[in-house]
């Protein structure tokens, strides 16, 4: 199994719809976890860690299963400016690096 | 002004040539990361360093070097580039080996 691994999608969605990402993980021993948002040509930025059963910030909503070693990242009302590459970042099996996701691609439509 | 830099942002060079990427930080962090990316792929990692003079191999190591002179700094060379060098290269910094990263802006290297 890989370390990560993510639908890359692209998952293309009307403004206002919700639309959720999930993400699976092969080292159980994991602690934390990211959601890295990308826009095209640009840095990987932190969009949201998650460190226990989930975080919800504005729109967004970081939900982990550990029984099932998956995270998932829920993202309600799309706006247009949503548009971009949801990377999932898990620590990898020796836990001493993170690694990254390939990324999931959304585009909202008006 | 910005907390992770890199220079040059963008750099177009020949089969052959030397090449070096240099980061800058002044978050204060001791771990310092090199990863490349390539359209459609994941950002893959190339070499990291937890410390001054720490040098650690990453996934995708072969033809590339990097030297950590001092804590902000962690520069990448490329010692004979080579068209599949071509990349999106970029720089992230941490404090904690399991803690979010930050990343610089990137480099766009291309060799021809």
């Amino acid at each position: 199994r890989k370390e990560v691994e993510q639908d890359p999608g692209p998952f293309n969605v009307p403004e206002g719809a919700t639309v959720a990402f999930n993400c699976t993980y092969s080292n159980s021993a994991s602690q934390s976890f990211f959601w890295y948002r990308q826009d095209c040509r640009k840095e990987p930025k932190l969009l949201m860690s998650v460190y226990s059963s989930g975080n919800e910030d504005g729109r967004f909503t970081a939900q982990l299963n550990r029984a099932s070693q998956y995270i998932s990242l829920l993202i309600r009302d799309s706006k247009l400016s949503d548009s971009a590459t949801y990377l999932c970042v898990v620590p990898n099996n020796a836990g001493n690096m993170l690694t990254f996701g390939g990324g999931t691609r959304l585009m909202v439509k008006p | 002004d910005a907390d992770v830099t890199q220079t040059p942002r963008n750099r177009i060079t020949k089969t052959g040539k030397r090449i070096m990427l240099e980061c800058s930080q002044t978050k204060g962090h001791d771990r310092m990361y090199w990863y490349r990316q390539d359209p459609g792929l994941g950002l893959r990692l190339i070499y990291y360093s937890f410390d001054v003079k720490d040098i650690n191999k990453g996934e995708i190591s072969d033809g590339y070097s990097v030297s950590r002179q001092a804590q902000a700094k962690f520069s990448l060379s490329l010692e004979s580039a080579i068209p599949n060098q071509t990349a999106l290269y970029f720089c992230a910094t941490s404090d904690l080996p399991s803690r979010e990263q930050f990343f610089g802006p990137g480099t766009r290297l291309t060799v021809l």
